[in-house]
């Protein structure tokens, strides 16, 4: 079981609009610590999205972006295209278990 | 351009030890914290251990803690990973990772390695 919660899968159609949720607690997100998202191909490195809830590293179009209330998160993906298939997961740090923390991840499928 | 280049994958016996390496180019690797995650076969990440860029600050997984050491050689640009009696579970492909701060705790990893695989089986 991870500390963080997400769908297994979410599935979309090319150009619609997907969001994938992240669900914590009152010792991670809930604390105020950051929700950084990446998104993983089978057998290449993971590639960092968004870090510190909302912010997206140079290079990564702004049909991703993220959000942050209480004790969840969630990744919005505008504008599907087929290449964005893949897994997607959050991490945050949890203050009880005094380490980083990842959700369990999920596979995003474009029809 | 940033890179991360993992290697000391392979397959081991149950109770064997393996030592990973991280090498490191394009960036000043002795600045930045760094971090090894893992992915189990048909699972998801899995957060294994952190160092502070001094390598004084040492973070591990519940599961790692007693068996696994993680350290640098800031003069080599690479980190370890350093694993004993290695299990069935500990079985998965090991990243390293780059934090774009000094520290490890709470940072996103913005750069990651492709990954090397860890076998563990008799």
């Amino acid at each position: 079981q991870s500390v963080l919660t997400q769908p297994p899968s979410v599935t979309g159609a090319p150009g619609q609009r997907v969001t994938i949720s992240c669900t914590g607690s009152s010792s991670n997100i809930g604390a105020g610590y950051d929700v950084h998202w990446y998104q993983h191909l089978p057998g290449t490195a993971p590639r960092l999205l968004i870090y510190d809830n909302n912010n997206r590293p140079s290079g990564v179009p702004d049909r991703f972006s993220g959000s942050k209330s209480g004790t969840s998160a969630s990744l919005a993906i505008t504008g599907l295209q087929v290449e964005d298939e893949a897994d997607y997961y959050c991490q945050s740090y949890d203050s009880s278990l005094s380490r980083e923390v990842f959700g369990g991840g999920t596979k995003l499928t474009v029809l | 351009q940033v890179q991360l280049v993992e290697s000391g994958g392979g397959v081991v016996q149950p109770g064997r030890s393996l030592r990973l390496s991280c090498a490191a180019s394009g960036f000043t690797f002795s600045n930045y914290g760094m971090h090894w995650v893992r992915q189990a076969p048909g699972k998801g990440l899995e957060w294994v251990a952190g160092l502070s860029y001094d390598g004084k600050n040492k973070y591990y997984l519940d599961s790692g803690k007693g068996r696994f050491t993680i350290s640098r050689d800031n003069s080599k640009n690479t980190l370890y990973l350093q694993m004993y009696s290695l299990r069935a579970d500990d079985t998965a492909v090991y990243y390293c990772a780059k934090s774009p701060f000094v520290g490890v705790g709470g940072t996103p990893l913005d750069y990651w390695g492709q990954g090397t695989l860890v076998t563990v089986s008799s």
